[in-house]
Order: structure tokens, then sequence, then C-alpha cells
């Protein structure tokens, strides 16, 4: 079954760290990694889309992708309260499929 | 980004009604829509893809005559929820694509009673 694996958490880092977010996905035809900010009763917003190995770099948010590893990761410097959230990462299913597969997201908490 | 509605935000209903969903791409056209299913503390669940002028398809374990889906134009697609019972209660949210990524609705709570 393909999967789409984070670390549910949670993960509490204090204000003006690097909060460091893996995920993990099964499927090596994936082409499309994605990154949604989720607060709580609200719907998930997209932060960052990667679709090439390496990093790519949007602000304080940095994506990571090593496809050999089939691995994508979530960098946010200089941690903020607001940043305090689920995030959930996203793959979409095999080959060029518009579908995507999410985690279960990893609970982020910013202290001020 | 790619801006998409939802209306209602919030519903509660008897058991056995119907409720439906609205979901609109306000500032793009969207051939194809999902809707998603998110029940508390778990992930998002993809029910159905919803295509502009032909038939939703439906994931696996998704009763399509249970949730109607209708995309009768490029900017609107409709949930209908049928004969809803309590375990249908969850937070219902639709997205759209646009440049190669899903841009989300802000969801419809749903409750029944």
């Amino acid at each position: 079954q393909k999967e789409v694996e984070q670390n549910s958490g949670p993960l509490s880092v204090p204000e003006g760290a690097i909060a460091s977010l893996n995920c993990t996905y099964s499927d090596r035809g994936s082409q499309s990694f994605f990154w949604y900010r989720q607060y709580s009763g609200k719907s998930p917003e997209l932060i960052m889309s990667i679709y090439s190995n390496g990093d790519k770099e949007d602000g304080r948010f940095t994506a990571q992708l090593n496809k050999a590893s089939q691995y994508v990761s979530l960098l946010i410097r200089d941690s903020q309260p607001s940043d305090s959230a689920t995030y959930l990462c996203a793959v979409n299913r095999e080959g060029g499929s518009e579908k995507l597969v999410f985690g279960k997201g990893t609970k982020l908490t910013v202290n001020p | 980004g790619a801006v998409v509605s939802q209306h209602p935000s919030r519903v509660i209903c008897k058991s056995g009604t119907s409720v439906k969903i609205e979901c609109r791409s306000l500032d793009f056209q969207a051939t194809t829509m999902f809707w998603y299913r998110q029940f508390p503390k778990q992930s998002l669940m993809l029910m159905a893809t919803s295509n502009e002028g032909s038939k939703a398809t439906y994931e696996q374990g998704v009763e399509k005559d249970k949730f109607l889906i209708n995309h009768a134009s490029l900017t609107l697609s409709t949930l209908t929820v049928t004969s809803a019972h309590p375990e249908d209660s969850s937070f219902y949210i639709c997205s759209a694509r646009a440049y190669n990524e899903q841009f989300f609705g802000p969801g419809t709570r749903l409750t029944v009673l």
C-alpha cells in the first residue's frame, strides 16, 4: 500500500529556533511533493511545493527532496508562535496522477 | 494562490436528511476538483475526484449513491450527503487544481444529530 509517513510529534521548539519536519513516502513513481499547514479547525493551506531533488527556499521555509531516499523535509527558520500548527506532507500518486496522498501530519508547537 | 470557497461552513442536520455542500473556484477554472473528509485527529482522506462534465471517480470504500457529486461547470462542484447519519459527521473539504497544485476550500463541518 502506498503510504506517506510523518512523525506525529508533537514537535516543540522555542521561538526563533529552526523546526525540522520530515516525511517519507513509499511510491518511487511520485513526482510532486507538497507541504501544507493546517491550523486547528481549519482547512490545509499550501506552504511549499517541490518537484526535483535538492532544496527549495521560500522566505523562512525550505523544502528538501531526496528521491533516492524517498524523503522530503520542511525546515522553518526563525520559528514564530504563529507557525504552531499541524504540517501535512502530501505526495502525488504514481506517475502524473493529480491525486494526493497525505501523511497524518506533524503537530508543531513554537513556544514564546 | 488560487482561491476556493465552500458553502456552508457549518451545518447541523437531523439523521435521515440530505445536505448539499458547494465548492467554487473563484478566480480560475477547475476541470478537476477533489472532495476530502477529515475526522478528528486524522489526516485527510480523499473521497472522490470530481470531473467537469463527467461522472465523479470515487475512492474505494466510498459509496457513490450516498455521496452524490455534481460538477456542472468549470467553477462549481457540489457534494450531497444523502440520508445522513451521525457517523457521517465530519469535516468535508474540497480542493481544486491550479498551476499543478491543489488549493483547498475552507471546509464544511457537518454534524448529524
